[in-house]
């Protein structure tokens, strides 16, 4: 079956930096995107991978490694309105993406 | 950027009810769209893909004759619940891609907060 893992919440505090991870097991791949969720808010598009390493936009960056089927979103500089679910989705084969549950991320000042 | 909107935005109706969701790509044309469900704390759950000129294709367990999909146009994805109940009561969100490439993400609606009395 089709699935992928990402730890249910973690906790950072403002101005640090925090690492969420994702792993997938997908029948296929193309692509991988990390979704930002605000409670009550639709998901909006944070970023793509489909080649392995590290892209960078601004205060977030996404790494992926197709090898290990893994890929971490990393958040500089975290600030309260970063406070959010994060989601990790998995395109497969057929275009169909995979939704991981989300991380739920805590800013503590 | 790609622009999903759909409407209306929160929905409070009687038990028995149907209701009618609309989902539109406003710059540009989307063959495919997406409707899902989210309960409060939960993950996204994928209910069924809109597909223009064609019946829509339903996940396991989401009821054909109860969410009824209509994707009348290239822009233009309807979800009606039909004769809602309160367990019905969700959030509601529609997302469209802008062709089926590598690196096309999906864009989502604001979603529809639909509550049953």
């Amino acid at each position: 079956g089709q699935n992928i893992d990402q730890p249910t919440e973690m906790t950072a505090t403002e101005g640090a930096i925090v690492q969420i991870n994702c792993t997938y097991q997908t029948s296929g791949f193309n692509g991988l995107f990390w979704y930002q969720q605000h409670a009550g808010e639709a998901p909006t598009f944070l970023s793509y991978n489909v080649l392995d390493g590290l892209e960078e936009k601004g205060r977030f960056s996404s790494f992926l490694s197709r090898s290990k089927g893994y890929s971490y979103l990393l958040l500089k500089e975290l600030q309260m309105k970063d406070s959010a679910s994060y989601l990790c989705a998995v395109l497969d084969s057929n275009y169909q993406l995979i939704w991981g549950a989300g991380t739920k991320l805590i800013i503590k000042p | 950027g790609a622009v999903v909107s759909q409407h209306p935005s929160r929905v409070i109706c009687k038990s028995g009810t149907s209701v009618k969701i609309e989902c539109r790509s406003l710059d540009f044309q989307a063959t495919t769209m997406f409707w899902y469900r989210q309960f409060p704390k939960q993950s996204l759950m994928l209910m069924a893909t809109s597909n223009e000129g064609s019946k829509a294709t339903y996940e396991q367990g989401v009821e054909k004759d109860k969410f009824l999909i209509n994707h009348a146009s290239l822009t233009l994805s309807t979800l009606t619940v039909t004769s809602a109940h309160p367990e019905d009561s969700s959030f509601y969100i529609c997302s469209a891609r802008p062709g089926q490439g590598d690196g096309q993400p999906q864009h989502f609606g604001d979603g529809t907060r639909l509550s049953i009395l």
